[in-house]
């Protein structure tokens, strides 16, 4: 496997309390990104990063912000967590000079209750 | 607006059946085409990828899949499917001048011994 660790990889929160999720990478891949899963609608890009500081939004990012200030690391911020973004998140990396194929975090569990 | 539609959501077969998933995506230009797996409980994994070339790609564990351009498919196929092979699966696309990737919504594969 790659080497993509996400912390934590359980957490539960209180309505309206802020929550960071982390994503590290030991590939020096250039892409990083966010995803959400939830039962019926698969995967759901968040946010992306496509460089050191450089960050795109996703289809779902409403109420969520990133940031990207090492290679390595991509925060996931909840700034008011809601009863909606209570998921399990995925952080991705993928390089198109090595296969253009995502590689995948083992996935944080977030409920928010 | 480009999208992944993935026909069957949930597919029961027995062992040794032969199975086939559908994946169509809309967009006219060129695309990068992957399936991965999700085994329960896990994270998402490359099964098979398509750039160019050979139309019919083959994948990890017998998979295979077949690009037809003119119909917009990527359907991915196995002859014959084992109890392992229960997992969901994703078809995503990215388009070359994009740098994100859109899942389809997945396909709950379960079979039976």
């Amino acid at each position: 496997d790659a080497g993509i660790t996400q912390s934590p990889r359980h957490k539960v929160t209180e309505t309206g309390t802020p929550v960071t999720l982390r994503c590290h990478q030991t590939e020096n891949h250039r892409y990083m990104y966010w995803y959400r899963q939830d039962p019926g609608h698969g995967l759901r890009l968040i946010h992306y990063s496509y460089g050191v500081k450089d960050t795109d939004k996703g289809e779902v990012s409403d109420g969520y912000s990133v940031s990207r200030s090492k290679t390595e690391d991509f925060l996931l911020t909840l700034e008011s967590a809601t009863s909606s973004q209570t998921s399990v998140y995925f952080c991705a990396i993928s390089d198109r000079d090595r296969g253009d194929e995502q590689y995948f975090g083992p996935g944080t569990r977030l409920t928010v209750t | 607006a480009q999208s992944v539609s993935q026909h069957n959501h949930h597919v029961i077969l027995s062992e040794a059946a032969s199975l086939e998933l559908g994946c169509n995506y809309s967009y006219g230009g060129t695309v990068n085409l992957f399936w991965y797996v999700q085994y329960p409980g896990q994270h998402l994994q490359l099964l098979l990828k398509y750039f160019s070339g050979d139309p019919l790609v083959k994948g990890i564990k017998g998979f295979e899949a077949e690009f037809i351009k003119s119909k917009f498919s990527f359907n991915l196929r196995k002859p014959s499917v084992q109890w392992s092979d229960t997992a969901e699966y994703f078809c995503a696309v990215r388009p070359n001048r994009d740098d994100k990737i859109i899942f389809g919504k997945g396909t709950r594969l379960h079979i039976l011994p």
